[in-house]
């Protein structure tokens, strides 16, 4: 009965290829979310989801393209990965203030 | 440009003493502040949060202390334990539907037995 998941939890990869992480909330959130964190550990949204309808996008590459199919999920695929992308993504599901977001438990990827 | 600031990346206590781990914004149109805990291979979760109306929140060992003007929060763990070794984040956000959790980069908690 997990609440956010996410998988895979570890991606191994080579330069150029194309990969996906895929997130499913059972919360009943309409609001979905990527957060990176990178080697310096800085928790940075990427973007966030309402309803199925993009709502924030912050300053990502174009590499990166989520994905709603429905409220309850949100994934996220990288095009011609580079090393740089090599960090820790979270999912999440929120949350009005004051309570927050509900976490997955993150999927590592290492882009070699 | 880090809105969220925590200054010093790690604090080691003794267990049963007390936790005071430190946060800075510079945003004033902040309206919450939130605290998430974090173990290693496990996403955040969610601790303690408090409205920028208020200046303190309580919930059984851990209390969150706001000063709007100083623009500066503290969370205090009493007594604290091991198993509150982790990495402590704190988080601010706006209201309304557009609203972002913004992170700082953490704090690791070590506590000694």
């Amino acid at each position: 009965d997990t609440a956010v998941s996410q998988t895979p939890k570890y991606l191994v990869t080579q330069m150029g290829n194309d990969k996906s992480i895929k997130c499913e909330q059972n919360l009943g959130h309409d609001t979905m979310y990527w957060y990176k964190q990178d080697s310096k550990k800085f928790l940075k949204i990427m973007f966030s989801y309402n309803n199925k309808e993009l709502i924030i996008n912050e300053t990502v590459p174009n590499r990166f393209s989520p994905k709603s199919p429905d409220k309850a999920h949100l994934n996220l695929h990288i095009n011609s990965l580079e090393l740089g992308d090599s960090a820790v993504y979270f999912c999440a599901s929120g949350g009005t203030a004051p309570y927050g977001y509900t976490f997955g438990s993150g999927t590592r990827l290492t882009v070699v | 440009d880090q809105q969220v600031k925590q200054n010093s990346p790690s604090l080691s206590v003794q267990e049963g003493r007390i936790s005071i781990l430190n946060c800075d914004y510079t945003n004033s149109m902040f309206d919450y502040f939130l605290w998430y805990k974090k173990y290693p291979a496990e996403g955040p979760t969610f601790l303690i949060s408090i409205s920028s109306i208020k200046d303190k929140n309580e919930d059984g060992r851990f209390t969150v202390f706001l000063n709007k003007s100083a623009k500066h929060l503290s969370l205090h763990i009493v007594p604290s334990q091991p198993g509150d070794s982790a990495v402590y984040f704190c988080a601010a956000s706006g209201t309304g539907a557009n609203s972002k959790l913004t992170f700082g980069k953490g704090i690791t908690l070590s506590v000694r037995p």
